[in-house]
């Protein structure tokens, strides 16, 4: 059976520094793309970037360009988003997603991020 | 790179039929058969309903129907249900370095 397993809900403060992680399970790793997406509350869903487990070919979405790293350690089948500055703007549910050739075909459970003085 | 435009919300009564619409460009909806739709309840997670235009994956009810004609996109919902009450996302693989766009997303209520 094919997963996304997410890390846990997070509370920061602006300023800090956050890394959250998406492992899969079930499948050949390294030939799927795994993309992040974000979701602000009461808001649509937005494509941040995706990465290639097989070369760690990365890819961001231009609003989201410079403001967060998306890496990848195939070794242990996981994918990572992370910000080296939070804003209370970063706020929202980040979803991990598997690209089966050209849709979303898997979804991680989703990873709540706060960001609050 | 703009996100693909869908009507903010649709409604309709039990028994009904709607349709969801999404326009993009000659960069994505128009240039490939790789539009995809996805069924999102309140605090879950979006669920696959249709790919590469028509094709339903396993499970998912046939009175949810995909088509295209140029660079709009449409989902029809068939036979409304209360349980398909959720918002609706459209997606489509894009000529972009980034591979992939989401539409704005549909609130579909049913009366």
């Amino acid at each position: 059976e094919v997963q996304l397993v997410q890390s846990g809900a997070e509370v920061k403060k602006p300023g800090e520094s956050l890394r959250i992680s998406c492992k899969g399970s079930g499948y050949n790793f390294g030939i799927y793309w795994i993309g992040w997406v974000r979701q602000k509350p009461g808001k649509g869903l937005e494509w941040m970037g995706v990465i290639y487990p097989g070369d760690s070919d990365t890819r961001y979405s231009p609003s989201f360009q410079g403001q967060v790293v998306i890496s990848v350690d195939k070794s242990v089948n996981t994918a990572a988003l992370q910000w080296s500055s939070l804003k209370a703007s970063d706020t929202a549910i980040y979803y991990c997603a598997r690209l089966r050739d050209h849709e979303i075909d898997y979804w991680g459970q989703g990873t709540l991020v706060t960001v609050s003085s | 790179q703009s996100a693909l435009t869908q009507p903010a919300s649709v409604s309709g009564s039990p028994g009904q039929s709607i349709t969801i619409s999404c326009t993009g460009t000659s960069s994505d909806v128009g240039r490939y058969e790789y539009v995809s739709w996805y069924q999102q309840h309140p605090g879950k997670a979006p669920k696959l309903i249709i790919y590469e235009v028509t094709h339903r994956p396993s499970g998912v009810s046939n009175r949810f129907s995909g088509s295209k004609s140029g660079n709009t996109a449409s989902l029809a919902i068939s036979g409304l249900q209360s349980e398909d009450e959720a918002d609706y996302y459209c997606g489509s693989y894009t000529i972009n370095t980034t591979l992939f766009v989401f539409g704005t997303g549909t609130n579909v209520a049913v009366l």
